[in-house]
């Protein structure tokens, strides 16, 4: 079954520590994998996707595909990072679809 | 280029009445989905919509329903409202199924 897992519910860091949300995915075929987020009263939005290969606002994700994990990092947390992160996997089948995960919540303390 | 629209922000209605939200995609969008947020179970799919067909669908009981109309824009309706429908209803649209999705504000349903 296609499935995003994201072990943490909440997560707390202090200003300046590194920061990584975990992500795991369950998809047999070739995964597709987005990171999204949620600022406080704003929309949700893209962060970063897999198959960009790029760093935004500090944060870089690489897939791991022997792990099927796909964890977001940051070396240094930021008080503006705080946010709900979001991971979410495209999966091809007859017609694509995107599984997004149940989302972790992220509070820097400054 | 303008955003995902939805319509009304905000609704409050009673237990057993029935609603309609709307969503207005980005222009040259063909794709829509819909999602409820709660704080408890987080971000539900609810349905996709492309060219006017339901591709995928949550699962939600019957009482969830949807439509997208020729020029993509796309309508959610939720009869016989239960107390547990209260909830953020976002619309995401996207160029095509499975392509990145952008977000619309939402429309926060409360139900007495």
């Amino acid at each position: 079954a296609q499935r995003v897992t994201q072990p943490e519910k909440l997560l707390s860091v202090f200003k300046g520590a590194p920061v990584e949300l975990k992500c795991n995915y369950s998809y047999s075929g070739s995964p597709e994998l987005f990171w999204y987020v949620q600022y406080s009263r704003q929309r949700l939005q893209l962060l970063l996707r897999h198959i960009s290969r790029e760093s935004i606002k500090g944060f870089t994700a690489d897939l791991n595909k022997g792990e099927t994990s796909f964890h977001l990092k940051k070396p240094f947390a930021q008080e503006e990072d705080s946010a709900m992160y979001y991971c979410a996997l495209r999966t091809k089948t007859s017609y694509d679809k995107v599984i997004f995960g149940p989302g972790t919540s992220l509070s820097v303390i400054p | 280029k303008a955003g995902v629209t939805q319509t009304p922000r905000y609704l409050i209605k009673t237990r057993g009445q029935q609603v309609t939200l709307s969503c207005s995609p980005i222009s040259g969008h063909r794709s829509v989905s819909w999602y409820q947020q709660t704080p408890g179970q987080g971000l539900q799919f609810l349905f996709e919509y492309f060219s006017e067909t339901q591709r995928n669908k949550g699962n939600f009981p019957g009482r969830f329903s949807g439509r997208q109309f020729s020029n993509s824009r796309s309508e959610m309706n939720v009869s016989t409202l239960e107390l547990g429908d209260s909830a953020l209803y976002l619309c995401a649209s996207s160029v095509g199924s499975g392509d990145i999705q952008y977000f619309g504000a939402g429309t926060r349903l409360s139900v007495l």
